[in-house]
């Protein structure tokens, strides 16, 4: 059960779109739509903004969506605005109720 | 209103051991997987295994299988993680989370545990 691949950092000027992968295999993220990203910014406690792939909580805007194609899914936050700069985590569900979190992206917005 | 709310902080010597808790509030407690999660000093999430409070039905990655023990109370809806030796790799904040489904919706605030001589 390793951990799922996303870069270490990426960065965007505010207004701009941005996408974060997270890249997993056949066993986890490609074998089930249960993809979810939390947002943690440090200090506080993770908060989930995607899950099941591409569906959003209520009160999460919907400059956050998500998607997924064969084993790797993805986070992409338009127009992006200085509050969201954080720490991006993927998680995606691995059988019998086990899952596997990505290592994390810091999003700089420049 | 769901919450999460987990013990304060702990701080330990090597070889001591340690029970945290998270308590659950606002939802059947015994109906949903409660998971916690590592998130070691300048480190990312780390997912550690998950119990059914209905049932006591735990699982663990094999990263924290036999290194930690995963229980719970629904008498007073409480999850807990204990270390029966803690060691200084175990410095860390630990996350409590309820599973729905598959995602983590309700995050407790988090417990720092440090462990030094």
């Amino acid at each position: 059960q390793s951990a799922l691949t996303q870069p270490r950092s990426v960065s965007e000027s505010p207004g701009q779109s941005v996408t974060i992968s997270c890249t997993g295999t056949s066993s986890d993220v490609g074998d089930y739509n249960y993809v979810s990203w939390y947002q943690h910014h440090p200090g506080k406690a993770p908060k989930l903004m995607i899950y099941d792939v591409s569906k959003r909580p209520s009160g999460v805007p919907d400059r956050f969506s998500g998607s997924k194609s064969g084993n790797t899914a993805s986070l992409t936050i338009s127009g992006l605005q200085a509050e969201d700069e954080a720490d991006y985590y993927c998680c995606s569900f691995a059988g019998t109720y086990t899952s596997v979190f990505g290592g994390g992206t810091k999003l700089t917005v420049l | 209103e769901v919450q999460m709310v987990q013990s304060g902080a702990e701080v330990k010597k090597p070889g001591e051991s340690l029970k945290i808790s998270c308590r659950s509030s606002g939802y059947n407690f015994g109906t949903y997987w409660i998971g916690w999660v590592r998130q070691m000093p300048g480190k990312g999430l780390e997912w550690m295994g998950v119990i059914y409070p209905g049932d006591s039905d735990s699982r663990y990655s094999p990263s924290f299988q036999g290194q930690v023990t995963i229980s719970a109370d629904k008498s007073i809806n409480t999850a807990y993680l204990q270390w029966s030796s803690l060691k200084a790799s175990d410095t860390a904040i630990y996350y409590c989370a309820r599973q729905n489904v598959a995602r983590y919706d309700q995050w407790g605030q988090g417990t720092l545990v440090t462990v030094s001589s």
